[in-house]
């Protein structure tokens, strides 16, 4: 399975801010998909990434508030911009499974927004 | 809309005894279903996987049951140990464990294994 390796791995931002998370893989992958864990919550999709396209939002996500970059089929960021406490939460990055594999999520991104 | 109920949403079990989660689900086309261990500060680790063409799957202490005329699936847990003690959350998705379609995710169940 695909190994990926996301950054930070934390951070306290304060409101009104951008924060960008990076995911790397260690393959090459078409699609990546966004999560948002909210604390206690469980894993809700923001956004299907793929290279070469627009990324595709799920309901209650925006580009505009959660804009993503696909630079190539092994890389790809999440922007928080404009930031509030209420986007307080885990951000995690996964990939679907190749052949005889399963879908891959990086170590996530614990977000605070003070 | 939900499509993945999980129950309960925490237990405590003790050592050496059976953890028991459960989930159902709604989407027939749904055809991969995959269970999550997560520890505090870590992403989601695929604990075992299972597709509809089998009724049970076993990994060591860890076994998937799926009934599919009932559309609902569960984990149990053998001889459960501290260690064990993580959130666990079911998913879903259609295409099989190679189609790339995106995982539904169940809300989670927080298990504690007790000495």
């Amino acid at each position: 399975s695909a190994v990926i390796s996301q950054k930070p791995s934390r951070d306290i931002c304060q409101r009104g801010t951008s924060l960008t998370i990076q995911c790397q893989v260690d393959s090459q992958v078409t699609m990546m998909f966004w999560y948002r864990q909210q604390p206690g919550q469980s894993l809700t999709l923001i956004a299907t990434a793929n290279q070469g396209s627009e990324a595709t939002y799920e309901s209650g996500f925006v580009i505009d508030k959660f804009p993503i970059s696909r630079p190539n089929l092994t890389f790809s960021t999440l922007t928080v911009s404009n930031m509030s406490p209420e986007d307080s939460s885990i951000y995690l990055c996964s990939v679907p499974p190749g052949t005889g594999s399963h879908y891959t999520f990086g170590s996530g991104t614990r977000l605070t927004v003070v | 809309q939900q499509q993945v109920k999980q129950s309960p949403q925490s237990l405590i079990v003790q050592k050496g005894g059976i953890s028991i989660i459960n989930c159902a689900y709604e989407n027939t086309a749904f055809d991969y279903f995959p269970w999550y261990q997560q520890f505090p500060g870590k992403g989601p680790a695929l604990l075992i996987a299972i597709r509809p063409d089998v009724s049970e799957k076993k990994e060591g202490r860890f076994t998937i049951s799926f009934n599919k005329s009932a559309k609902q699936f569960s984990l149990h847990i053998m001889d459960s140990q501290p260690g064990d003690s993580a959130t666990y959350f079911c998913a879903a998705s259609m295409g099989g464990a190679g189609g790339g379609n995106k995982l539904t995710f169940g809300t989670g169940t927080q298990l504690k294994v007790e000495l």
